[in-house]
């Protein structure tokens, strides 16, 4: 059983193109993660949801625009790409309290 | 400001060396995390520490509180432990628990 999943894996996309990425955890946790890891594996965080609320929105452009439907499930639409924006982006979860996150696979985003 | 340092960034070793990769903070944390990247681009997550030294099987964390520094430990290493391994740190103060990363160290572990 994957703990944390996204889809999809890999995604090439033209700029000005609009994506969408989803993430699922069957862990029950409370709170969810969107990162991005740039060509230089430098992971940032992007946006924190706890339990279907936004936490955490770290200065990411509003072309970027996170929804959790419910608290398994956390999606990531990014409207008007652009070449900036390729980048590996991996969802994660944690339970309530400081603890271990755990990570999906991350879905590797080029933007041509 | 609230930065993470991580040294080496590059690391070679032979199989079966002793290695060591250090961490470095600015200000107070509520806990450090170490995680390893494969190649594969998966992230897993080692140890979560707020005091003390964590072990398992033949990794071994520590961290310095009064230091502001923890170090992960490999012993008797091998091809299999090659990684990027990252440090993060949930600096204490904020309202959220909010993960800032260090650049990695890359251990690549020859035969």
């Amino acid at each position: 059983d994957t703990a944390v999943s996204q889809t999809p894996k890999y995604l090439v996309t033209q700029m000005g193109n609009d994506k969408s990425i989803k993430c699922e955890q069957n862990l029950g946790h409370d709170t969810m993660y969107w990162y991005k890891q740039d060509s230089k594996k430098f992971l940032k965080i992007m946006f924190s949801y706890n339990n279907k609320e936004l936490i955490i929105n770290e200065t990411v452009p509003n072309r970027f625009s996170p929804k959790s439907p419910d608290k398994a499930h956390l999606n990531l639409h990014i409207n008007s790409l652009e070449l900036g924006d390729s980048a590996v982006y991996f969802c994660a979860s944690r339970a309530s309290g400081p603890g271990t996150q755990y990570f999906g696979p991350g879905t590797r985003l080029t933007v041509l | 400001k609230n930065e993470v340092e991580q040294s080496p960034q590059n690391l070679t070793a032979q199989e079966g060396e002793f290695i060591t990769i250090n961490c470095s903070y600015s200000v107070g944390i509520s806990a450090l995390h170490w995680l390893q990247q494969h190649p594969g681009g998966g992230i897993v997550s080692l140890f979560m520490l707020s005091s003390g030294k964590k072990k398992h099987g033949r990794l071994i964390a520590t961290i310095n509180i009064q230091e502001k520094h923890s170090s992960l430990h490999i012993t008797a290493s091998h091809p299999r432990d090659s990684a990027v391994y990252i440090c993060a740190v949930a600096f204490s103060g904020g309202s959220n628990y909010k993960l800032t990363f260090g650049k990695g160290t890359l251990l690549t572990v020859n035969p």
